[in-house]
């Protein structure tokens, strides 16, 4: 059982380059988030979608892209890397974000930006 | 929006004793209370969470309790264990809504 798949797993980038980190679950669930993690700030909701071609912003989302072509999909992109993007960034899905059902999370991309 | 917070920031225990972490809320509409055990280059995973009409629930050593006035809730892990050593983060949700809110984390320690 794959579950949440994130690539890559690493990455390093030179501000002002473009990314884009992939998310794929194959739970057939309907929603989709980014989280990214940075030391003493715990996990912070970056963008999320409710379903194929919804998405909406969480608490930061300057910076970053999504769209959300598939249920089994959703890449998260910059556009712009800045060294304030460099963090751990965690994709999560449920079966249905509006309840109150269990997060499934990857494994995190790690991404440093100099 | 929510603002969870979540004491202490790190913890460290004997096996065998117990540990407790708190988290406070401010959103008083809040109903879903998770908690994620993250384990060292791993995503968080689940394990217990309690909803707003219950005020205790228990799963073998792990406990979680809600004081819904105060908007707090607490995890509590008896008979600590090696293995219990990682991460953990409370969350906070409202039914209605998508985003789940998450406190910043306790780094906990289980020595031998």
């Amino acid at each position: 059982n794959a579950g949440v798949t994130q690539t890559p797993k690493f990455q390093v980038l030179k501000t002002g380059q473009s990314m884009t980190l992939q998310c794929a679950q194959d739970m057939n669930h309907e929603y989709m988030s980014w989280y990214r993690q940075d030391p003493g700030m715990g996990l912070r909701l970056i963008h999320y979608s409710v379903g194929a071609g919804i998405t909406d912003q969480g608490e930061v989302p300057n910076g970053y892209n999504v769209s959300r072509s598939t249920t089994e999909d959703f890449p998260l992109r910059l556009l712009s890397a800045a060294p304030s993007q460099t963090s751990v960034y965690f994709c999560a899905s449920s079966f249905s974000g509006g309840d109150t059902g269990e997060l499934f999370f990857g494994e995190g991309s790690r991404l440093t930006v100099l | 929006g929510e603002n969870v917070e979540q004491h202490p920031s790190t913890l460290s225990v004997q096996e065998g004793d117990s540990a407790v972490i708190k988290c406070t809320y401010s959103d008083s509409a809040s109903n879903y209370f998770p908690w994620y055990k993250q384990e060292l280059g791993k995503g968080p995973q689940l394990i217990i969470d309690i909803r707003s009409n219950v005020g205790e629930k228990k799963d073998q050593r792990i406990a979680v309790t809600l004081n819904k006035t105060a908007k707090h809730f607490s995890l509590h892990i008896t008979e600590t264990q090696p293995e219990d050593s990682a991460v953990y983060f409370c969350a906070a949700k409202r039914n209605s809504g998508y985003a789940l809110n998450f406190g910043k984390g306790t780094s906990l320690l289980v020595t031998p």
